[in-house]
């Protein structure tokens, strides 16, 4: 079955420390792929789509992806967290690459220490 | 301006009622969701109208009726509401050209 996996259902990582939220889908092609992010009582932002071309894409607020085809892997990656960044992050697919429905993986719940 | 507006933001309400939540965008956008989120933050799509048609009617119970009265508007309407309706509903619109969704700050029900 399709699919979009998030392992870490918690990270726990210290301000100023680099981050990485994995991220799997199980599809035969390559679908559009998303990450957004959810504040606490907020909606989901956009933080970097990948459609096609360069496989490291640059997002928001400092955030990057980079789409590994071999692994079926977009993993997002952030050099020095902050402790505004404390938040749920979502990975999403596009699984028929229409636009018309986003699969969202179980969500990573990031948390900041001092 | 806000770009994606649902109401009620909360709403608490006893089994067996019906409730509405609405849904808003000013953002010119064709398409519009219906996502459900439950307690464990899981987010399901429930329904997505294109132009004030149904495109995408997920596997959800019939008391669950959406109504699109022009492109801009996705209302969602929940009759005989049970326990397990207890969720955060989040509405989402999504312009022609590019798949990502923008969405509203969501609508949280708590059927007791």
């Amino acid at each position: 079955a399709q699919s979009v996996t998030q392992p870490d259902i918690h990270i726990t990582v210290s301000e100023g420390a680099s981050l990485e939220l994995r991220c799997n889908y199980s599809y035969g092609a390559t679908p559009y792929l998303f990450w957004y992010v959810q504040s606490p009582g907020q909606g989901l932002q956009l933080l970097l789509k990948y459609f096609s071309g360069d496989t490291l894409v640059q997002g928001i607020k400092g955030f990057e992806a980079e789409f590994k085809r071999s692994q079926s892997s977009f993993n997002l990656r952030k050099p020095s967290v902050h402790w505004s960044d404390a938040a749920e992050y979502f990975c999403a697919v596009d699984l028929n690459n229409a636009g018309n429905m986003l699969t969202f993986g179980g969500g990573t719940r990031l948390m900041v220490k001092p | 301006d806000t770009a994606v507006s649902q109401t009620p933001k909360y709403l608490v309400t006893q089994m067996g009622n019906d409730k509405s939540i609405k849904c808003e965008q000013n953002l010119g956008h064709d398409t519009m969701y219906w996502y459900k989120q439950d307690s464990k933050k899981f987010l399901k799509i429930m329904f997505s109208y294109n132009n004030k048609e149904l495109i995408i009617n997920e596997t959800v119970p019939n008391r669950f009726s959406p109504k699109s009265p022009d492109k801009a508007h996705l209302n969602l309407h929940i009759n005989s509401l049970e326990l397990g309706d207890s969720a955060v509903y989040f509405c989402a619109s999504r312009p022609r050209r590019t798949g990502e969704l923008f969405f509203g700050e969501g609508s949280r029900l708590t059927v007791l």
